[in-house]
């Protein structure tokens, strides 16, 4: 079955710089993978996602990209704000055989003012 | 956007007793939901796979007969906890998808239980 590992587990960075958290998946066969933004005793908010079938994406000061071939992903956040303070979650699955998402074990990023 | 709401959010019960949590998807139909344990600081952890209609999917190392999930319509599925014991306390979240084309799921708000 799938696989995802997340690092790192903890990040704090100063306001105004960027921030990368990578994840790694095991099957192959997975083809969808979307990022979620967890702010403290709330529900994950899908932030931003990204299919197979093309190599980057961006919206506003968040980008992903994925690497198929070696099977990593990665979230980056640019400008960082105190409010993108919060736990990301990277999670892997393949919609076509299951709505099941396999989640990384997330992300707690802290932007220092 | 699709909308999930879980009800109640927080919840407070005496050891032996069970407790039910509801989740619906408010504006789409939802044929699957998912359960998801979430210890402080850690990620999610699936528990089941809830079908509308049929039995409900456990993940390995899940008790099916602690953890009762019942999907009797494509708008709502509900969790009951059984017999709780302090170790059930935790924070439990249910997710959905409008299905096929949106893979992106939408989570409820989540429940906080606790055990006494």
């Amino acid at each position: 079955g799938e696989n995802v590992e997340q690092h790192p587990s903890t990040l704090s960075v100063q306001e105004g710089d960027s921030a990368v958290i990578k994840c790694t998946y095991s099957d192959s066969a997975s083809n969808y993978f979307p990022w979620y933004k967890q702010e403290l005793g709330k529900r994950p908010q899908l932030i931003i996602d990204i299919r197979s079938n093309v190599g980057e994406k961006k919206d506003q000061r968040i980008a992903v990209t994925l690497n198929k071939t070696a099977k990593h992903f990665s979230l980056h956040i640019t400008e960082t704000q105190p409010e993108d303070s919060a736990v990301y979650f990277c999670a892997a699955t393949n919609p076509t055989r299951t709505y099941k998402y396999i989640f990384g074990t997330g992300t707690r990023l802290k932007v220092l003012a | 956007g699709a909308v999930v709401s879980q009800h109640p959010s927080r919840v407070i019960c005496k050891s032996g007793t069970s407790v039910k949590i509801e989740c619906r998807s408010l504006d789409f139909q939802a044929t699957t939901m998912f359960w998801y344990r979430q210890f402080p600081k850690k990620s999610l952890m699936l528990m089941a796979t809830s079908n509308e209609g049929s039995k409900a999917t456990y993940e390995q190392g899940v008790e099916k007969d602690k953890f009762l999930i019942n999907h009797a319509s494509l708008t709502l599925s509900t969790l009951t906890v059984t017999s709780a014991h302090p170790e059930d306390s935790s924070f439990y979240i249910c997710s959905a998808s409008p299905g096929t084309g949106d893979y992106g799921y939408t989570f409820g708000s989540g429940t906080r239980l606790t055990v006494v």
